[in-house]
């Protein structure tokens, strides 16, 4: 079935550092590609989706490329900030019915 | 802005017995669904409900969970018999359409099973 496996954290950056976290998927056909971010005590958020190859999603400076030749979709940031501390959590929805198919999350720590 | 509501934040019961989880989706949302994560670990799709009746359910929703949505704006998860593997953040989701729109979440139900 389809799977989404993302890298463990925890990661732990400074203020203003450069932010990857990557994200593969296998899937058949094909699946649109979401970042959710869940902050402490909330629910979970979509932060950014990709629909198609080569697509692009963005939101908030979080940037997202939909590789359908490396079946990935790594989530950037060029300069974090405290407030992104969060969880991330990559997903794929594929088919009818679009259920989302999450990967672990990520734990996100920023310091000051 | 329209959001998912779900209530009781947080619910503590005892083992065996039969717990509601109830979301309120947005309202002119058609999909609507249930997932779960246990503590620690990734959030799992348990059920879809499309059309006033079940379009999907995981291995994980099995006799012992139901949903339903009995007025035109509630939706609820019933678990009945609840086990101490049951303890996880619930979470109800909704969606306009099927194909390609966002799904927006509740802020969950925490239950706690002891």
């Amino acid at each position: 079935g389809d799977s989404v496996t993302q890298m463990e954290g925890p990661v732990t950056l400074s203020e203003e550092a450069f932010l990857t976290i990557n994200c593969t998927y296998t899937a058949t056909g094909y699946p649109s590609l979401f970042w959710y971010v869940q902050y402490p005590g909330e629910g979970l958020q979509l932060l950014l989706k990709a629909t198609k190859a080569d697509d692009k999603g963005s939101n908030k400076g979080f940037e997202a490329t939909y590789r359908k030749e490396t079946t990935s979709f790594h989530l950037e940031k060029g300069s974090v900030q405290v407030s992104d501390s969060a969880v991330y959590f990559c997903a794929l929805a594929n088919g009818y019915g679009n259920k989302l198919v999450f990967g672990a999350g990520t734990i996100l720590r920023v310091k000051s | 802005e329209p959001e998912v509501t779900q209530t009781p934040s947080h619910q503590v019961t005892q083992m065996g017995q039969e717990v509601i989880l109830r979301c309120v989706p947005i309202s002119n949302h058609l999909y609507f669904y249930w997932y779960r994560q246990i503590l620690g670990q990734k959030v799992e799709f348990l059920v879809s409900f499309y059309n006033n009746e079940i379009s999907e359910k995981s291995e994980i929703f099995d006799d012992q969970f139901s949903v339903e949505r009995p007025d035109g704006s509630n939706f609820t998860l019933k678990i009945r018999s609840t086990k101490l593997e049951d303890s996880a953040m619930y979470f109800c989701a909704s969606r306009l359409t099927a194909l390609n729109t966002e799904a927006f979440f509740g802020q969950g139900t925490r239950l706690t099973v002891v």
